[in-house]
């Protein structure tokens, strides 16, 4: 199956500052990239996605890179807020066989405070 | 404010009870899916239903029970739950390839 590896597993940065979070893939099937962000008692949000077919995608604050040949992908998020901090969660999805469905293998997390 | 709904919102057990999981989204959407997540940890796929069917069944163990009454209504029925299955329990649904909407869960604790 899919093994998605997430970091930094923590991240602390200055509001105003930028934060990136990498993930990489192994499955080359993987043509859907999500983040999703999760609050303290909340369920995952998605924030962001990108297809395989597309390199970059932006909008407002929050950017995702894709490099198909090296299995990697990237979020970017400017001008940081503490409204920021949260769990952040890359995933990769593949359509299962036989199926039109799509399954999410996700990273393992990164917890990102943003300090006023 | 989500548009997958999960009630409730915090549910306390014991071993020997029978209760229910509800999840409820207009969306349209008809694929639906039932997530396990530890603390600190992603969430983990236990079901899926397409057009109301069961198409994966991630070696759940049987004291879990899905549902799927209709296309906008999934059931997770527990019975005899272990300590270890404590978790936040996760609704999601999408269109059929397309992106996942999450719910805001379900805190399960068993005692």
């Amino acid at each position: 199956g899919e093994n998605v590896e997430q970091h930094p597993s923590t991240l602390s940065v200055q509001e105003g500052d930028s934060a990136v979070i990498k993930c990489t893939y192994s499955d080359s099937a993987s043509n859907y990239f999500p983040w999703y962000k999760q609050e303290l008692g909340k369920g995952p949000q998605l924030i962001i996605d990108i297809r395989s077919n597309v390199g970059e995608k932006k909008d407002q604050r929050i950017a995702v890179t894709l490099n198909k040949t090296a299995k990697h992908f990237s979020l970017h998020i400017t001008e940081t807020q503490p409204e920021d901090s949260a769990v952040y969660f890359c995933a990769a999805s593949m359509r299962i066989r036989g199926s039109t469905l799509g399954r999410l293998y996700f990273g393992r997390g990164t917890q990102l405070t943003v300090w006023p | 404010d989500t548009e997958v709904t999960q009630t409730p919102k915090h549910l306390v057990m014991g071993m020997t009870n029978k209760k229910s999981l509800k999840c409820e989204q207009h969306m349209g959407h008809r694929a639906m899916y039932w997530y396990k997540q530890k603390a600190k940890k992603p969430p983990e796929l236990m079901f899926v239903y397409s057009y109301e069917k069961l198409s994966i069944n991630e070696s759940v163990p049987s004291r879990f029970s899905p549902e799927c009454p209709n296309s906008s209504l999934l059931n997770l029925h527990l019975h005899a739950l272990q300590p270890e299955d404590s978790a936040l329990y996760l609704c999601a649904s999408g269109w059929v390839g397309q992106p996942q909407h999450f719910g805001d869960g379900t805190r399960l604790s068993i005692l």
